[in-house]
């Protein structure tokens, strides 16, 4: 069974430009979380989508947002791009929604604001 | 305050050594509580996962969680130099953090040979 998919696996932008980043969950998964990885800070939540709704958002500002498709995949698009932004952004899903659920992790994409 | 505190290391320990790796909290909300293990230019994997205070084994990982205390365990018995990756400690509960897990920085560990 293929796990989390997300492409690209690297990604070069320059600061202001925009950038969409894409998650395909586990077969059978509903809900797709997305989190960034930034340099000695450890991972920190950015949105939560279950059945196509946004359910949660981390502490990010509004030019972070994504979106999830009817087959459950799903995008985050993050506008503006500011130096600060370069980390490893990470997807996980999980077979639906609360808190006991198992959050499993995709690869991620290194995304690089020059 | 952070959520979670968690030690970043390094920890580096000889092949056969038991590794002990902890994590403190301070939501008392929190009711799920997991290990992730993360190597190089990869995602988090699972390890182990546990509800409430109690421990779980798995092999040569014990998890332990002492709610009283808001203070989590993972043991390493026999360890590896395959074990070698950062060790990511990570919790959740309900209400308005439902869907959203707290994770430490991770403790960086090395098994020499």
């Amino acid at each position: 069974e293929a796990g989390v998919t997300q492409s690209p696996t690297h990604l070069i932008k320059t600061r202001g430009q925009q950038a969409t980043l894409r998650c395909s969950p586990i077969s059978g998964h509903t809900s797709v979380y997305w989190y960034q990885q930034a340099l000695g800070l450890g991972l920190q939540f950015l949105l939560w989508y279950d059945e196509g709704e946004e359910r949660n958002r981390g502490n990010f500002p509004p030019r972070f947002s994504g979106r999830q498709f009817p087959n459950y995949s799903s995008e985050l698009n993050v506008n503006a791009l500011e130096l600060e932004d370069s980390a490893l952004y990470l997807c996980a899903s999980s077979l639906g929604q609360g808190a006991r659920e198992k959050l499993f992790f995709g690869s991620g994409t290194q995304l690089s604001v020059l | 305050q952070k959520e979670v505190e968690q030690d970043p290391g390094p920890l580096s320990v000889p092949e056969g050594a038991i590794v002990s790796l902890n994590c403190t909290y301070s939501n008392s909300a929190f009711q799920y509580f997991m290990w992730y293990r993360q190597y190089s230019r990869k995602g988090p994997e699972l390890l182990m996962y546990t509800y409430s205070s109690g421990n779980k084994e798995d092999g040569r990982f014990t998890a332990q969680v002492d709610k009283s205390s808001k203070y989590i365990s993972l043991f390493i018995r026999d360890s590896q130099p395959s074990d070698s990756a950062t060790y990511l400690c990570a919790m959740s509960g309900g209400g308005s953090t439902l869907g959203r897990l707290y994770f430490g920085r991770g403790t960086q560990l090395t098994v020499w040979p």
